[in-house]
């Protein structure tokens, strides 16, 4: 069964704002995992965060996780057009086994 | 980072035929590779994990009779969907695991859109 499971399953909005996306989790996990998928494409690492990590930034995008909650959150700050896509959080088995979530769609309209 | 290809990117063919998907990972050696399976708007769903060598461990659910992986070498896994179906209708995803210093990381493929008519 899926681990991970995003919400919400769809959200558009404007070019310059912020997207926040959330995972939810069931069982304990070693590490989660952020990932894109541009349609129909492969996918493209963004982010690990560990679970002794509660906040990790890379650019423009900022992960929380917070444990208590079996809970992760993905924002993207200043959004671009080009950052439309799926956007998957994946939960490891204790094998670095990614299990996958269904997906937040991004739509980011110029 | 490490790339992984491939091929064929997509793929049409009649009901009955056998497909095969290649995964090669490109600048590194990789022991271990992944075949994941995703359906429109769903999630990957992990079919089989791959190791050089040996036979390949598949997922509750998913028949190895159906779906043929040979890991023959380091840097090549394939995946044949024997006897396909309009319903093996699907966006197959390999990755490969790079292991380097004290952590392991996964390296996805672009995907192969296979339809069955």
């Amino acid at each position: 069964s899926q681990q991970g499971e995003e919400d919400p399953q769809a959200l558009s909005i404007q070019e310059g704002e912020n997207a926040t996306m959330n995972c939810s989790y069931k069982t304990s996990i070693n590490n989660l995992q952020w990932y894109r998928q541009n349609s129909g494409r492969g996918l493209v690492h963004l982010i690990l965060i560990r679970s002794n990590e509660r906040e990790k930034h890379s650019g423009r995008l900022r992960v929380t996780l917070d444990t208590s909650k079996k809970s992760s959150s993905l924002l993207i700050t200043a959004s671009r057009a080009a950052d439309t896509a799926s956007y998957f959080c994946a939960t490891d088995r204790g094998s670095y086994i990614p299990t996958f979530g269904r997906g937040t769609s991004l739509i980011v309209h110029p | 980072g490490a790339v992984v290809s491939q091929h064929p990117s997509w793929v049409i063919c009649k009901s009955g035929t056998s497909v095969k998907i290649e995964c090669r990972s490109l600048d590194f050696q990789a022991t271990t590779m992944f075949w994941y399976r995703q359906f429109p708007k769903q999630s990957l769903m992990l079919m089989a994990t791959s190791n050089e060598g040996s036979k390949a461990t598949y997922e509750q659910g998913v028949e190895k009779d159906k779906f043929l992986i040979n890991h023959a070498s380091l840097t090549l896994s394939t995946l044949t969907v024997t006897s396909a179906h309009p319903e093996d209708s699907s966006f197959y995803i390999c990755s490969a695991e790079s292991a380097g210093g004290n952590r392991v990381e996964q390296f996805f493929g672009p995907g192969t859109r296979l339809t069955v008519l």
